[in-house]
């Protein structure tokens, strides 16, 4: 089976600075997606970013990026220039390869941007 | 424009009853999931249909029963409701055959059992 975790469960960040939130998971499998999902105070679950494990190059949305460590079973999410809008709580996620498309979710990291 | 959306986005009842959550995407996908995010935050799937067919039933009690009429539509229907089901329950939906896998998510209906 499956796992994701998190070992932070809560960080802070000043404002225009740099943090990198951890995730490991444990999978057997060769072929699965991981995802950054972010959770702010309204409860809307938002994609941040995707990672397919085939691709080898790191994924970048803007001022987030991911740094994938496919033998180390590492996924860690790093904001840039953070901003008071991207305090939320962060989830990473599995996903296998396949038609059932169940995502496997970690605890979850409570990121807080101070001013 | 909604993509996903849930009815009610807040339900408070009391134990023993029985209650449903609406959810209807507009998106065109044909997967659609329920998930239980816990008081800890934790977020776990519960169902998934794919073309109205049940495809993921995790360990879920019996009392839960999915209903999709359509592959827009999935609802959620709670038999004797407990104190333990308080949660929020979000909808999401998919495009399995797509390049993306990125699923969307729903508000969530936060339930409280009393």
């Amino acid at each position: 089976a499956q796992t994701v975790t998190q070992s932070q469960p809560e960080m802070s960040v000043q404002e225009a600075e740099t943090v990198t939130l951890s995730c490991t998971y444990d999978t057997s499998e060769n072929n699965y997606y991981l995802f950054w999902y972010k959770q702010p105070p309204s409860r809307q679950m938002i994609l941040v970013i995707r990672q397919e494990a085939y691709k080898q190059q790191n994924a970048t949305e803007n001022r987030f990026s991911v740094n994938f460590q496919k033998a180390a079973k590492s996924f860690s999410l790093k904001i840039s220039d953070s901003q008071l809008g991207d305090t939320a709580m962060y989830f990473c996620a599995f996903m296998k390869q396949g038609n059932t498309g169940k995502l496997i979710f970690g605890q979850g990291t409570t990121l807080q941007v101070k001013p | 424009d909604t993509a996903v959306s849930q009815t009610p986005k807040y339900l408070v009842t009391q134990m023993g009853n029985d209650k449903s959550i609406k959810c209807e995407q507009n998106l065109g996908h044909d997967t659609m999931y329920w998930y239980k995010q816990d008081s800890k935050k934790f977020l776990k799937i519960m169902f998934s249909y794919n073309n109205k067919e049940l495809i993921i039933n995790e360990t879920v009690p019996n009392r839960f029963s999915p209903k999709s009429p359509d592959k827009a539509h999935l609802n959620l229907h709670i038999n004797s409701l407990e104190l333990g089901d308080s949660a929020v329950y979000f909808c999401a939906s998919s495009q399995t055959s797509g390049r993306t896998n990125e699923q969307f998510f729903g508000p969530g209906t936060r339930l409280t059992v009393l």
